[in-house]
């Protein structure tokens, strides 16, 4: 069964860091591409970044261009999404997601980040 | 990036009854493979979303017959056969032809 699990959610200040995980399970975790979505609270999906199997392809969202930054260690079957100069408008659940070409198979159950002083 | 448009944006239904979802795209959605990456997702109140339906039709392991995806081109339809209770949530759809992959605003199935 395929499974992730994401963690590292929290409440930061505004212009403060924080580093989401992603574990995956149930698959072999290097030949899929993953994603990272977030939805801001009582809004809808947002698509944040994507990652290629092998590191060697990655994108992101205008929105967090410069300021996230995702990686994957496939020997930990885990996906990362390092968050650094977090805004108010940053609070949402980040929900990791695995990808096959066009579309996104499987979702964790998400973690909280709330920005907030 | 392409915009995706779900109506209605909600939709209160009787039990048993019938229940249609529009999503429209700015851009065409066919790829150069010649297949169209449209897909409907799921979220039930509290719960991470759940995919339904990829490349416009096809329906997801364990997703009952009653959901059916349909359209082409810019157009496409996500119909529920008959409402049951366990369909209440927000249903969004989204492409994954161009880059990047963008969402509707998501449609609000409610109970009447």
């Amino acid at each position: 069964e395929v499974q992730l699990v994401e963690s590292g959610g929290g409440l930061v200040q505004p212009g403060g860091s924080l580093r989401l995980s992603c574990a995956g399970s149930g698959f072999t975790f290097s030949t899929y591409s993953m994603s990272w979505v977030r939805q801001a609270p009582g809004k809808g999906l947002e698509w944040l970044s994507y990652i290629s199997g092998s590191s060697n392809t990655i994108y992101y969202a205008d929105s967090v261009k410069g300021r996230f930054t995702i990686s994957r260690d496939n020997a930990k079957n885990s996906l990362y999404l390092q968050m650094s100069s977090l805004r108010d408008e940053d609070t949402a659940v980040y929900y990791c997601a695995r990808e096959k070409f066009g579309t996104l198979g499987y979702w964790g159950q998400g973690t909280l980040v709330t920005v907030s002083s | 990036d392409v915009m995706m448009t779900q109506s209605p944006l909600s939709l209160p239904v009787t039990l048993g009854q019938p229940a249609s979802i529009s999503c429209r795209s700015s851009q065409g959605l066919v790829y150069s493979d010649g297949d169209t990456y449209l897909n409907w997702f799921q979220q039930r109140p509290g719960q991470s979303p759940r995919r339904l339906i990829y490349k416009v039709s096809n329906r997801d392991s364990g997703v009952p017959d009653r959901f059916s995806g349909s359209g082409s081109g810019t157009d496409f339809t996500l119909k529920i056969n008959r409402v049951e209770a366990e369909d209440v949530g927000v249903y969004y759809c989204m492409q994954g032809t161009h880059w990047p992959p963008t969402f509707g605003q998501g449609t609000k199935v409610e109970i009447k």
